[in-house]
């Protein structure tokens, strides 16, 4: 079965460049996104068809997806952005999770 | 504002059938081709996708779950539904149901509030 590859955990400063990998074969070729969750909260669509942000999401997030690992940037993380994040690759038919990866901002 | 509610029994026993609606407001379920979804999270850990619904008629299932899912559209009460057979208590989880952010990706971008069902006797 198909896996997306999350790291479990990212740390950074605010203010600093936040990156979070999701890796799958050849993910590449597949259109992936990204969601954030909050504790007690439903997870909000941040990235959509690799690179996209939904109405609302703020500039500082931006995604991009080639070979085999899509990656969500955060530049000028702030203390909101602590949460869960969870990539997602789609094809035609099957849709696919990653593990999630805690971002922690001290 | 397009909003989701998901319904149905927080308890289920082993063994027996798992039913949840998903009622949409705001807009018609049958407008355009999106993706309706169901996914659903353990307590503590990550997103499981289940199941897609695309209204021209399609579903996908998530192979791990297929067997015993079911996903089906009520039009005329701007709803869906997820059925899932036989549960164990690996099911106990909070159930979400989604509407994609565009006609052609098979994302989520509209949640509900999602619902905690326990599986236990």
């Amino acid at each position: 079965s198909y896996e997306l590859t999350q790291p479990p955990s990212v740390s950074v400063s605010p203010g600093q460049t936040a990156s979070i990998t999701c890796s799958g074969d050849r993910l590449g070729h597949k259109y992936a996104c990204w969601y954030q969750q909050k504790p007690g909260q439903s997870p909000v669509l941040l990235i959509y068809q690799d690179t996209k942000r939904p109405s609302g999401i703020p500039g500082r997030f931006s995604g991009s997806n080639s070979e085999n690992t899509a990656t969500l940037t955060i530049s000028g993380t702030q203390a909101m952005d602590e949460a869960d994040y969870y990539c997602q690759g789609w094809d035609s038919s099957t849709v696919v999770f990653g593990g999630g990866t805690k971002l922690t901002v001290l | 504002q397009l909003q989701l509610q998901e319904s149905g029994p927080g308890l289920v026993k082993p063994s027996e059938t798992l039913s949840l609606t998903c009622t949409v407001s705001g807009d018609s379920i049958s407008t355009y081709n999106y993706y309706w979804g169901w996914i659903r999270q353990p307590p503590g850990k990550g997103l499981e996708w289940i199941g897609s619904l695309y209204y021209s008629g399609s579903t996908y299932y998530n192979p791990s779950l297929k067997s015993r899912v079911t996903i089906s559209v009520d039009t005329p009460k701007n709803q869906f539904s997820l059925k899932v057979s036989s549960v164990t208590a690996a099911d106990t989880a909070v159930y979400y149901c989604a509407r994609s952010m565009t006609t052609v990706t098979n994302d989520a971008e509209y949640w509900g509030q999602g619902t905690l069902v326990t599986v236990s006797s």
